[in-house]
């Protein structure tokens, strides 16, 4: 079972186009992190998010916690860009623990 | 710079040799986990900990140890490695809800 839910899986863009990254989970939350992967690189975390809307530069996040779905948007999309994006959430379980959706991969063509 | 530091970086082991893996945080977190990353799949949780002398199993706990003597180190063991366990190890701590922070991984090959 998949506790965490990604759509699509793989995204190819042209630069400057808007891009939306889906999530949805099915367990009981304390938050939700969005979470960037560079090729060969480590995990960085871009969001935390517990309710509502959050925005960093061209970045937004928004969360529904009645409907158990978040969605990650880029603006203005650049080759940089390009990354594996994984959703993650926060249980409410015993040790907090998180359970992660297997990623979206994101090719921004320039 | 306060951070998640694993060691080491990449390794190659033979099948049956033991080895043990790092992670360091200077953040004063309560929690720690080590994850592994297969293609293909998200990160699944192999044992976690949430405090000092505290470890619980995750997901996939077979063919690991773990061990949090001191509150800023987190060792993840392999005892006999196999090949089933190539793959790449990641370290994470956090306090209660605030923000996850990742260690930069560590690529295991098993020969």
């Amino acid at each position: 079972k998949n506790e965490v839910e990604q759509s699509p899986q793989n995204l190819t863009a042209q630069e400057g186009e808007f891009i939306t990254i889906n999530c949805s989970y099915s367990v009981g939350i304390s938050a939700l992190h969005w979470l960037q992967q560079h090729p060969g690189g480590g995990i960085v975390s871009l969001f935390m998010l517990s309710s509502g809307k959050k925005k960093h530069g061209r970045l937004i996040a928004t969360i529904n916690i009645q409907e158990k779905h978040s969605s990650l948007h880029i603006t203005a999309s650049h080759p940089r860009d390009s990354a594996v994006y994984i959703c993650a959430v926060r249980s409410t379980n015993t040790g907090n623990q998180f359970y992660f959706g297997t990623g979206t991969s994101l090719t921004v063509i320039p | 710079n306060a951070g998640v530091t694993q060691t080491p970086k990449f390794r190659v082991l033979k099948t049956g040799q033991s080895m043990t893996l790092l992670c360091a945080q200077d953040m004063n977190h309560e929690y720690m986990y080590w994850y592994r990353q297969d293609p293909g799949m998200g990160l699944r949780l192999i044992h976690y900990s949430v405090g000092e002398g505290t470890t619980a199993k995750g997901e996939v706990p077979d063919g690991y140890n773990v061990s949090r003597l001191k509150k800023q180190n987190f060792l993840l063991g392999l005892e006999s490695a196999a090949p089933s366990q190539t793959s790449v190890y990641f370290c994470a701590s956090s306090y209660w809800t605030v923000e996850a922070f990742f260690g930069q991984g560590t690529r295991l090959t098993v020969v």
